[in-house]
């Protein structure tokens, strides 16, 4: 069946605009995860969305980023203002209840 | 705390030969352990997990170790193949709150290379 998709694959945008990041998860999968991973670095939580309850924003590194999750389903992370420390790859997850969790392809954010 | 990734460790093993990862996590809580593969390019592919009550599972090629005792957890891949060559993480699943909501930490990976 279809896994988690993301979107775009690859965005490259300019010091100061705003970017959104998309995430399908996997039909039925009701818990929701965003990551980030720098080059060659492990992954860092950013934030975590279970059906409705209130999102656990801890991770986000700061209130330039954002996320929201439609209708429990599709899921878009906002980051305001971009910065050049920005630049990594996105990586989102989906879960069924708190289980085991499979990623997307993720997408490859440049700032330049 | 989370887990901050650092310059990734690096295991290079002969092909054919089996390859062991090693992981330390940090909460004696965590009930809930799995390994990732994660090639160039491509998210995080899940492997194998093992729950706290067990102190060994096996998959196809793949065994994990729980040490719950030194917390301390192993991937053993047995004779490794080039489709093997990627980087690997661990990861620990633990109530984070008094509701039950569970996060998913991760270790810093270990960048495995099979030598042909």
């Amino acid at each position: 069946g279809a896994g988690v998709s993301q979107s775009p694959s690859n965005k490259v945008t300019e010091k100061g605009k705003d970017v959104e990041l998309r995430c399908d998860p996997i039909s039925g999968h009701t818990a929701l995860y965003w990551y980030r991973q720098s080059l060659g670095q492990g992954l860092e939580f950013l934030i975590y969305f279970q059906g409705n309850s209130a999102p656990d924003k801890s991770g986000l590194p700061s209130d330039r980023f954002s996320a929201e999750r439609t209708g429990g389903s599709v899921s878009t992370l906002t980051i305001q203002r971009t910065q050049q420390e920005d630049s990594a790859v996105y990586l989102c997850a989906s879960s069924v209840e708190t289980d085991t969790q499979y990623f997307g392809p993720g997408t490859r954010l440049t700032v330049l | 705390g989370e887990s901050v990734g650092l310059h990734l460790p690096t295991l290079s093993v002969q092909e054919g030969d089996n390859s062991i990862i090693n992981c330390a996590y940090s909460n004696s809580a965590s009930d809930y352990f799995i390994w990732y593969k994660q090639e160039s390019g491509k998210g995080p592919q899940f492997i194998i997990d093992i729950r706290s009550n067990m102190d060994k599972r096996q998959g196809q090629r793949v065994t994990v170790l729980l040490n719950k005792t030194v917390k301390h957890l192993s991937l053993q891949i047995a004779a490794t193949q080039p489709g093997d060559s990627a980087v690997y993480f661990c990861a620990e699943n633990r109530k984070v709150s008094k509701c039950g909501n569970e996060k998913l930490t991760f270790g810093t990976g270990t960048r495995l290379t099979i030598i042909p």
